[in-house]
């Protein structure tokens, strides 16, 4: 199956500094991406979906100026959080979509701590 | 809006015994897709089982089925022959294509395969 490669699987930062997660599809153009959060024990909340060359669309209650995200290329999407709070540590999964496909693909997800 | 509902937070089954999990959904939609995610401690996302709506025939992998009852909007996976590493969270999860094929989750739930 088609594989999305996400980077970092974790990461450690300082308050009020700004952390950058890459999702990366390897063997496919991802026309759309999603990006959720997760808490332990929880399930994916959905933050934003993003395609290709378009701003993103956010969820209700996701701060776009806080979480912004970049799809420039079919194969590549950021996520950005900015000066980052200890409420911001999280989990978040990136997944992709292919044109006339209902498969998602799911990358490893980054683990977030801001201490 | 689509719902989806999984009312067992937690399960257990021994080895090489089997086990259902419930999910339920709402949905004014006819055409649609249903899917089983299993997310280990690894937390990467790992598709089960797809079934499509307007097939009537349940999906099977393996040793995964399912019970799709789509007039009840049911929708539960059974494991058979239950194995160690089937311990995780499992995840059952809508899409309607013509919303930008984005995937509405179930609270999960966590089994737990007994040595």
């Amino acid at each position: 199956g088609a594989v999305v490669s996400q980077h970092p699987s974790w990461v450690i930062c300082k308050s009020g500094t700004s952390v950058k997660i890459e999702c990366r599809s390897l063997d496919f153009q991802a026309t759309t991406m999603f990006w959720y959060r997760q808490f332990p024990k929880q399930s994916l909340m959905l933050m934003a979906t993003s395609n290709e060359g378009s701003k993103a669309t956010y969820e209700q209650g996701v701060e776009k100026d806080k979480f912004l995200i970049n799809h420039a290329s079919l194969t590549l999407s950021t996520l950005t959080v900015t000066s980052a709070h200890p409420e911001d540590s999280s989990f978040y999964i990136c997944s992709g979509g292919r044109l006339r496909s209902t498969e998602a693909f799911f990358g490893q997800g980054t683990r977030l701590t801001v201490v | 809006a689509q719902t989806v509902t999984q009312s067992q937070p937690e399960m257990s089954v021994q080895e090489a015994e089997t086990v259902t999990l419930s999910c339920t959904y709402d949905t004014s939609e006819n055409n649609y897709y249903l899917f089983w995610y299993k997310q280990p401690p690894s937390r990467q996302m790992i598709l089960v089982i797809r079934q499509e709506a307007y097939k009537q025939q349940n999906a099977t992998e393996n040793r995964f089925s399912v019970n799709f009852q789509k007039a009840a909007k049911s929708f539960s996976l059974k494991i058979s022959d239950s194995q160690l590493g089937d311990t995780a969270m499992y995840f059952c999860a809508f899409l309607n294509p013509g919303s930008a094929r984005q995937l509405t989750f179930g609270s999960g739930t966590q089994l737990t395969v007994l040595p």
